[in-house]
């Protein structure tokens, strides 16, 4: 079955830290694999997505994220985290079911960062 | 571009009261979908539609109903409100193409007592 793991519920960082945030999906296919964040009382922002070509792709806000078929995983990372980077992070991968595709959420992972 | 707009915000129900919950779009996104979020639980899909007048149903769509009339609005009808839908709704738009970014509205939170 489709499934997306994000290892870690809850996850604290010292400002200027680095960081790195798990994702592990189960897909037979190569996946459309994105990272998403969620402010406190707001909705879902795209950080970044990939599909195909470098394996490192670079998103926004200084994110970056790496895709190793060989382990099915798609980390998500930063080198120096900012206290406005506190928030919820989703990783989520495009499947194909049946005649339709759709996004398979991971249930999240909070990052706290203190001063 | 508005992007996604939800309205309302926030709404208290009382169990067996309907309600609508809208939304829309100015992106021209064929692709919208409902979502629910409660805590440790991520997001769940309610239903979603790939353009104008079809309409499916997602992994939590028992209590709910949906439309699409038009490319632009996506309304959640909650037919006879109960505890149990007490959450965050979330709709979303993207273009045709897995690939797309799909685009947020800031989420309605609805309170059923």
């Amino acid at each position: 079955a489709q499934s997306v793991t994000q290892p870690d519920i809850h996850i604290t960082v010292s400002e200027g830290a680095s960081l790195e945030l798990r994702c592990n999906y189960s897909y037979g296919a190569t996946p459309y694999l994105f990272w998403y964040v969620q402010s406190p009382g707001q909705g879902l922002q795209l950080l970044l997505k990939y599909f195909s070509g470098d394996t490192l792709v670079q998103g926004i806000k200084g994110f970056e994220a790496e895709f190793k078929r060989s382990q099915s995983s798609f980390n998500l990372r930063k080198p120096s985290v900012h206290w406005s980077d506190a928030a919820e992070y989703f990783c989520a991968v495009g499947a194909r079911t049946g005649n339709n595709r759709k996004l398979i959420w991971g249930l999240g992972t909070s990052l706290a960062v203190n001063p | 571009n508005a992007g996604v707009t939800q309205t309302p915000k926030f709404q208290v129900l009382k169990t067996g009261q309907s309600m609508t919950l809208q939304c829309a779009q100015d992106m021209n996104h064929e692709y919208m979908s409902w979502y629910r979020q409660d805590p440790g639980m991520g997001l769940r899909l309610i239903h979603y539609s790939v353009g104008a007048g079809i309409t499916d149903q997602g992994e939590v769509p028992n209590g709910y109903n949906v439309s699409r009339s038009t490319t632009e609005d996506f309304p959640l009808r909650l037919l006879s409100a109960a505890p149990s839908q007490t959450s965050v709704y979330f709709c979303a738009s993207r273009g045709q193409g897995m690939g797309n970014e799909q685009f947020f509205g800031p989420g309605t939170r609805l309170t059923v007592l």
